[in-house]
């Protein structure tokens, strides 16, 4: 079992803004990061230590944290974001490595 | 641009042993912390153990999981790194993923496929 926890799927109309959440006690002291995989593809680091962007990602990606839950916020959904969207981050002891379960994102 | 291309996988009994690799382009594996992550068909992401970088001791840490069955390793002079699998169980079927980093995963190779079957 995985001591991140993720809403299995998410859905968000094309234009409008989602956002994805990611749960665990470990979240209150270390950072999530979060990746993009789309079908078939090695994932990609989209947003890493809660809220920076790596180059070349587009600035609708965004991330925050508050408390034990992390979210990444898509805002203004493209088609092109339709993926299943990972959290990671150390786990509670810190010594380990975590992922959540995973987000599939559908754009309608 | 950082190049990861993983080999090496394929079809093995449980309780067989299999050796993946992956060799790295326009980037020193030796000065970096290295990881490997797999994914199960149709699941989400596992992190399976990672090695430090030379300088930090090539220090070694696994999952409970494959804790005492899979071993990281790597050639400096090839510039590859290597995940040893023992004692392979029906689990342990998925897509292995060579990654660059110790908790923030930078970049990726493609992946190549392990199937513990009888």
């Amino acid at each position: 079992s995985s001591e991140l926890t993720q809403d299995p799927a998410v859905s968000v109309a094309l234009g409008q803004t989602v956002r994805i959440t990611c749960q665990g006690d470990s979240l209150s002291n270390y950072y999530a990061n979060w990746y993009q995989q789309k079908p078939g593809q090695a994932p990609l680091l989209v947003i890493y230590n809660t809220d920076n962007r790596p180059s070349g990602i587009p600035d609708r990606f965004s991330g925050s944290s508050s408390g034990n839950t992390a979210s990444l916020t898509i805002t203004g959904a493209q088609a092109e974001d339709e993926a299943d969207y990972h959290c990671n981050s150390r786990d509670s002891s810190g010594d380990l490595v975590v992922f959540g379960g995973g987000t599939k994102l559908t754009v309608l | 641009e950082v190049q990861l291309v993983e080999s090496g996988g394929g079809l093995v009994k449980p309780g067989g042993s299999l050796r993946v690799s992956c060799v790295a382009s326009e980037f020193s594996l030796n000065n970096a912390w290295m990881s490997w992550v797999r994914q199960a068909p149709g699941k989400g992401l596992q992190w399976v153990g990672r090695i430090s970088s030379e300088t930090e001791g090539g220090r070694t840490d696994y999952c409970a999981p494959v804790k005492g069955r899979f071993s990281i390793s790597r050639d400096a002079s090839e510039n590859t790194l290597h995940l040893q699998m023992n004692s392979l169980k029906i689990e342990d079927t998925g897509v292995y993923y060579c990654v660059v980093g110790s908790v923030r995963f930078t970049d990726w190779g493609q992946g190549t496929m392990v199937i513990v079957s009888s």
